[in-house]
């Protein structure tokens, strides 16, 4: 079962623009997780942020959490044609990560 | 760094055939995962195991069993494959004693026909 759900589904922005995702959930969580899944490839865990803190930065992503919202965003700044790739929240209610169904980011050049 | 293999990265099998997937990790994780991935539905987790020989049913363990003989290897095995089990299959370990963060292997792209 997902417990977080990115919006949107899909992006598409142009090098340089920042991009912002989106992730809900629906139980009370201990800590959310971002990674990052390149096209055919594994997931990579980018950023955790606790459930008693609001932002978190990493280089050029920051991370925001509202509990009250059950809520989490994802902000990518000057995004590279690199950072093209599926997005996915993860949750940790405390006893296993669920996963949302991502979203799919394309910068393009 | 973490590592985590996967024994191929494409497999075309035939339907009714036995197929293991195998997971090797080289940080002395505790936790190891097994996931299918397909469009729309996200990451799904089959299995799990927090300790050798141990294991747990995740979301969708149906037509699925693992087995954990070694800490560091985790197989994934498809008794009898049907062509619904064509999908991407993830395995990922973790610590125990903190934050689930998983490390995930590249990923096995399975064919059943």
């Amino acid at each position: 079962s997902q417990q977080g759900e990115e919006d949107p589904q899909a992006l598409s922005i142009q090098e340089g623009e920042n991009a912002t995702m989106n992730c809900s959930y629906k139980t009370s969580i201990n800590n959310l997780q971002w990674y990052r899944q390149n096209s055919g490839r594994g997931l990579v865990h980018l950023i955790l942020i606790r459930s008693n803190e609001r932002e978190k930065h990493s280089g050029r992503l920051r991370v925001t959490l509202d509990t009250s919202k059950k809520s989490s965003s994802l902000l990518i700044t000057a995004s590279r044609a690199a950072d093209t790739a599926s997005y996915f929240c993860a949750t940790d209610p405390g006893n296993m990560l669920t996963f949302g169904g991502g979203t799919r980011l394309m910068v393009k050049p | 760094d973490v590592k985590v293999t996967q024994s191929s990265r494409y497999l075309v099998k035939r339907t009714g055939e036995k197929v293991f997937l195998e997971c090797v990790q080289d940080m002395d994780h505790e936790n190891m995962f097994w996931y299918r991935q397909d469009p729309g539905l996200g990451l799904r987790l089959i299995y799990f195991s927090y300790d050798v020989k141990m294991k747990e049913k995740g979301d969708i363990p149906e037509g699925y069993s693992v087995s954990r003989e070694k800490k560091e290897r985790f197989s994934l095995i498809l008794e009898s494959a049907s062509t619904n089990q064509t999908s991407m299959y993830l395995c990922a370990s973790s610590t125990s004693g903190g934050p689930d963060t998983q490390y995930f292997g590249p990923g096995t792209r399975l064919t059943v026909l």
